[in-house]
């Protein structure tokens, strides 16, 4: 059982380029995150799915897309990457029928720089 | 505006002593609260948390206490050991919220710091 499963662990973009974060979750959890972190800012929430084939924004959506065409997998993408996107990235999974709702599981993280 | 705040960046206790982490919120719709531990180069971990319905919840060296009135929780570690030390992440949720998910919200956060 991995839990949430992040890949690539680290990235390092030019400004322009574009990638996608991929996040898998064995756990047949229901809602799924992504999360920035920045130095001093805590985690804000990026886009949110409640199920597969949904997707809504939160805090700070700009700049990213985001899809979940399988309930395992969160796909987080940049099309044209920023400076400011610099980051380390999280994805969260929650909410498997009979369990609690609010408790999230995190992955190890994603750490991007973008130059 | 922060809903979440915790306003002690980092704290330092020595070992076998208390830690008491706090954590304060402004909005009143909050009715599960949880906490979280970080250590570097990891994801956070769920540690402990307590529905609004409650004043304190414990959960081996973890007790997390509520007081609703001032908006106020904190998180008690006894004894504390080297291990916990971490970044401490305060988060809130108001329930079923936007597209119908369970959003938290959290706190900068507080790095502990148990010196042996």
């Amino acid at each position: 059982n991995a839990g949430v499963t992040q890949t690539p662990k680290f990235r390092v973009l030019k400004t322009g380029q574009s990638m996608t974060l991929l996040c898998a979750q064995d756990m047949n959890h229901e809602y799924m995150y992504w999360y920035r972190q920045d130095p001093g800012m805590g985690l804000r929430l990026i886009h949110y799915s409640v199920g597969e084939g949904t997707t809504a924004k939160g805090e700070v959506p700009d700049g990213y897309n985001v899809s979940r065409l399988k309930k395992q997998n969160f796909l987080l993408g940049l099309e044209s990457a920023a400076p400011s996107q610099t980051s380390v990235y999280f994805c969260a999974s929650s909410y498997e029928r009979g369990t609690a709702k609010n408790i999230q599981y995190f992955g190890a993280g994603t750490r991007l720089s973008v130059l | 505006d922060q809903q979440v705040k915790q306003n002690s960046p980092s704290l330092s206790v020595q070992e076998g002593r208390i830690s008491i982490l706090n954590c304060d919120y402004t909005n009143s719709m909050f009715d599960y609260f949880l906490w979280y531990k970080k250590y570097p180069a990891e994801g956070p971990t769920f540690l402990i948390s307590i529905s609004s319905i409650k004043d304190k919840n414990e959960d081996g060296r973890f007790t997390v206490f509520l007081n609703k009135s001032a908006k106020h929780l904190s998180l008690h570690i006894v004894p504390s050991q080297p291990g916990d030390s971490a970044v401490y992440f305060c988060a809130a949720s108001a329930g079923k919220s936007g597209a119908g998910s369970y959003q938290l919200t959290f706190g900068k956060g507080t790095k502990l710091s148990v010196i042996p």
